[in-house]
């Protein structure tokens, strides 16, 4: 199975501020990531697709990049409902679609 | 709207079986690949099995042989079969679309809204 592993586990950080979330697959996989934000208590959100490409109706502060093992998700300007735990996923294998372990973004 | 929307959890004994639906809104689900995913208390998402239209099941190895995924094409319905239940599968179930527009990119959407499943004596 295809392995993810993001970094940082969490960060602090505040509104205003740049973020930058990495995600890095154990073999290539081309530009099959995807990225979700989860809020407590909520369903997982698509934000981008395709590595690159900002799903319907996500603000464009949300921004992704990468291709092969490595990965990241810009947030340009933090706001206040950005707060949230965010997760990378491959699609490249589609017998086991695996996720990060996720990135909880906090207030500083 | 294209929603999904989940039922069918509950608290269950180890070793007992569970059977959980998600019913599809504004898309057939026969003609989509569809998929479940879980999230045990204060942990992160966990991949366990997808449904492909073509008919082809595939699970995460931490519930093959335990869990299978199905569907009822006259219900616009996907289940999940839970048998040989642990403690350890104790989380809130995700039923989400994997969507394509161009194979093999794919991604998951819409999710719905989450069935907890408790697996406690």
């Amino acid at each position: 199975d295809i392995q993810m592993t993001q970094s940082p586990s969490s960060l602090s950080a505040s509104v205003g501020d740049r973020v930058t979330i990495t995600c890095r697959a154990s073999q290539s996989i081309s530009n099959y990531l995807n990225w979700y934000q989860q809020k407590p208590g909520k369903a997982p959100k698509l934000l981008i697709y395709a590595s690159s490409s900002l799903q319907s109706g996500v603000p464009s502060r949300f921004s992704g990049s990468g291709s092969g093992t490595d990965f990241t998700l810009t947030i340009s300007s933090l706001q206040p409902e950005d707060f949230a735990t965010y997760y990378c996923q491959q699609g490249y294998s589609s017998q086991s679609l695996t996720f990060g372990q996720g990135t909880k973004v906090e207030i500083k | 709207e294209v929603q999904l929307v989940e039922s069918g959890g509950g608290l269950i004994q180890p070793g007992g079986s569970l059977r959980l639906s998600c019913t599809a809104s504004e898309f057939i689900v026969s003609s989509n690949y569809m998929s479940w995913v879980r999230q045990a208390p204060g942990k992160g998402l966990e991949w366990v099995s997808v449904l492909y239209s073509n008919g082809n099941t595939y699970y995460a190895d931490s519930v093959k042989g335990r869990f299978t995924i199905s569907r009822d094409n006259s219900k616009n319905t996907v289940y999940l079969q839970m048998s040989s239940l642990r403690v350890e599968d104790t989380a809130v179930y995700y039923c989400a679309r994997l969507y394509t527009n161009m194979w093999p990119y794919n991604w998951f959407d819409p999710w719905g809204q989450g069935t907890l499943v408790t697996v406690s004596s």
